[in-house]
């Protein structure tokens, strides 16, 4: 079975820019989750969409947005790019039940000039 | 809020055990995970523990879980350099919030 998928894995993009990401779920998984790590605040998670519904979100500001499609793969889009958006985000999914382990991706990494 | 602390480094050499401590705040996480991170990759489940164990081994892996003092630990014997990785512990709330990361070094 194939793992997580994320494209593109690099991006270099400048200020007021915006960027899509993209990630694809492992077959059968339902539930898409995006976080961004960065060396000063480590993973933080940012939303969890299930069956093209956003289920839950953490503390990012608007300019950060997702959306799922019918088949489960996820897209995310961070609108108005700053620096401090440098950073790997990565995708993970998971059948969509409470508490289960999530399957991550190698990541995208975003460089924003 | 919600905060896991991790010590940000460990050296160890081939062949000892190594133990990366965790410590979290939601005592009502139903699952505490351990995450490996190697360079340039994501994140790969290594582990995990229900909250109502004590203990978990799996091979090399051992979890223990104090729930009173919310501390977990995760011990893996015979340490080799492909271990040398970024080690996260995680609680589910239910988003998963991990610590900053344990970076762990093998020397031969």
């Amino acid at each position: 079975k194939a793992g997580v998928t994320q494209t593109p894995r690099y991006l270099i993009k400048t200020r007021g820019q915006q960027v899509t990401l993209s990630c694809s779920p492992i077959s059968g998984h339902r539930s898409v989750s995006w976080y961004q790590q960065t060396p000063g605040q480590g993973l933080q998670f940012l939303f969890e969409y299930f069956s093209e519904t956003q289920r839950n979100k953490g503390n990012f500001p608007g300019r950060f947005s997702g959306r799922q499609f019918s088949n489960s793969r996820s897209e995310m889009n961070v609108s108005t790019l700053e620096l401090g958006d440098s950073a790997l985000y990565l995708c993970a999914s998971s059948l969509g039940q409470t508490n289960e382990k999530l399957f991550f991706g190698s990541g995208t990494q975003l460089s924003v000039l | 809020g919600e905060d896991v602390e991790q010590s940000l480094f460990l050296s160890v050499r081939e062949g000892d055990s190594s133990v990366i401590n965790c410590t979290y705040t939601d005592s009502s996480s139903t699952y505490l995970y351990w995450y490996k991170q190697e360079p340039g990759a994501g994140l790969q489940l290594l582990t995990y523990i229900f909250s109502n164990m004590d203990m978990k081994q799996d091979q090399r892996l051992t979890v223990l879980l104090n729930k009173k003092d919310k501390h977990l630990s995760l011990r893996i014997a015979d340490t080799q350099t492909g271990d040398s990785a970024i080690y996260f512990c995680a609680e589910s709330d239910p988003a998963l919030i991990f610590g900053k990361g344990t970076t762990l070094s093998v020397s031969s």
